[in-house]
């Protein structure tokens, strides 16, 4: 079955970036999501990423994708104390509409 | 206001009692999903449905009843409620070709 895992917890620094890293083992994943969770509160969607592509920029935010090692990651530049969040990778396979979700890695940013 | 709405936010139950989640969408999207959240195991899927009157179990079905008769509205009913059903539950709606879910507030449920 699918497996997503993450690493639970980094704590970076405000101003530098963050990394945060996913592994998935399904092959046919279609779609890579990174959810952000803030506290008290549900998921949102901050990006997606088809599988077909190896990174996608949006503002802050870097996606890289590495299909071969299944490998995902998400890179938030010059990091805030508002980015402090929980963090979820996610994969789904087109035409299937389930979602599995990774543990989650918490972000925790120091002033 | 348009989005999606889980009640109650909050609820104390005891073991063996009944107790129904409730959520409800106002967009009309066909796919509606029920997650857990348990620390260590991320959200796991209970249940979901692909339309009115059509459900499917996910991942930690045991223990959970879903219906819906109508398509804005999906509660998740615990028949008999155990310790370990105590957790963060999130309703969710898909719609689109990207399986993109948009997520309730959450119901958090402590069973004692």
């Amino acid at each position: 079955g699918e497996d997503v895992e993450q690493s639970l917890f980094l704590s970076v620094r405000e101003g530098d970036s963050s990394v945060i890293n996913c592994t998935y083992t399904d092959s046919s994943s279609t779609y890579l999501y990174w959810y952000k969770q803030e506290p008290g509160a549900g998921l949102q969607l901050l990006t997606y990423i088809f599988s077909n592509m190896d990174m996608k920029q949006d503002q802050r935010l870097t996606v890289l994708l590495n299909k071969k090692d299944k490998h995902l990651s998400l890179r938030i530049a010059d990091t805030q104390t508002g980015d402090s969040a929980i963090y979820f990778c996610a994969e789904s396979k087109e035409g299937y509409q389930k979602v599995t979700f990774g543990t989650g890695t918490k972000l925790q940013v120091i002033p | 206001d348009a989005g999606i709405t889980q009640s109650p936010r909050y609820k104390i139950t005891e073991t063996g009692r009944q107790v129904t989640l409730m959520c409800h969408q106002t967009w009309s999207h066909s796919y509606m999903f029920w997650y857990r959240q348990d620390l260590g195991h991320g959200l796991r899927l209970i249940y979901y449905s692909a339309a009115a009157d059509i459900t499917d179990k996910g991942e930690v079905p045991d223990g959970y009843v879903v219906s819906r008769s109508k398509t804005e509205n999906f509660p998740l009913t615990l028949e008999s409620a155990t310790r370990s059903q105590t957790s963060v539950y999130f309703c969710a709606t898909g719609t689109g070709g990207a399986n993109v879910l948009t997520f309730g507030a959450g119901s958090r449920l402590t069973v004692l």
